[in-house]
């Protein structure tokens, strides 16, 4: 059974370029979260969707950061213009909640971001 | 603020000792207290969780102490091994109005164990 699947793993860029990084959540998983995490501040989220609706998109740093969710399958996260503090590993998670139930998060494996 | 404080920061344990990690919470409407292992190059995965109703929770070599009233939760590793070095994180959520659970995550805890 395929886990959370992020891409790319490792990407490498200059400062200004866009970036985008994406993500496959689990099948049947109704919410979807994105986490940044470095060494500094730890693991920040970043937004949630629950059924593919933005709900908490308060960790955002700043309007250089955008995600979408266009269907239950996928999701980006996309920044730009990219800077130097943005370096750090992305992560991607999903979990089924419903009714009282609070789910487990699953995480992908990550994207090492570096903007040179 | 939601914030989850933990410590230590880095823990070093000889292999058959217990580790022993700490994390506090603020916010009393938090509910839920999850445990995450993180090993390098992977994403972090559940380990164990609790909720407030129980004092304590265990799971094989792994058990969460929970103290409500003073906001505090740890987990101990029991006959620690090497395999278990990795990175901890504990968490902590409450549900929202739609079913949805927030959670937020303390600042881990680097775990070696020595031979």
């Amino acid at each position: 059974d395929a886990g959370v699947i992020q891409s790319p793993r490792h990407e490498v860029t200059e400062m200004g370029q866009e970036v985008t990084l994406r993500c496959k959540p689990i099948s049947g998983h109704n919410s979807l979260f994105w986490y940044r995490q470095t060494m500094m501040r730890g693991l920040e989220l970043l937004i949630y969707f629950n059924n593919n609706v933005p709900i908490d998109d308060s960790g955002m740093p700043e309007d250089r950061f955008s995600a979408k969710m266009p269907n239950a399958s996928f999701s980006t996260l996309k920044i730009q213009p990219s800077e130097p503090r943005d370096s750090a590993v992305y992560f991607c998670a999903s979990s089924w909640s419903g009714g009282s139930l609070t789910g487990e998060l699953f995480f992908g494996e990550g994207s090492r971001l570096t903007v040179l | 603020q939601q914030q989850v404080k933990q410590s230590p920061q880095s823990l070093i344990v000889q292999k058959g000792g217990i580790s022993i990690i700490n994390c506090a919470y603020e916010n009393t409407a938090f509910d839920y207290f999850p445990w995450y292992q993180q090993f390098p190059g992977k994403g972090p995965a559940l380990l164990i969780a609790i909720r407030p109703d129980v004092s304590e929770k265990k799971e094989g070599r792994f058990t969460i102490s929970f103290n409500k009233s003073a906001k505090q939760f740890s987990l101990h590793i029991m006959d620690s091994q090497p395999g278990d070095s990795a990175t901890y994180f504990c968490a902590a959520s409450r549900k929202a109005n739609f079913g949805n659970e927030k959670l937020t995550f303390g600042t881990g805890t680097r775990l070696t164990i020595i031979p």
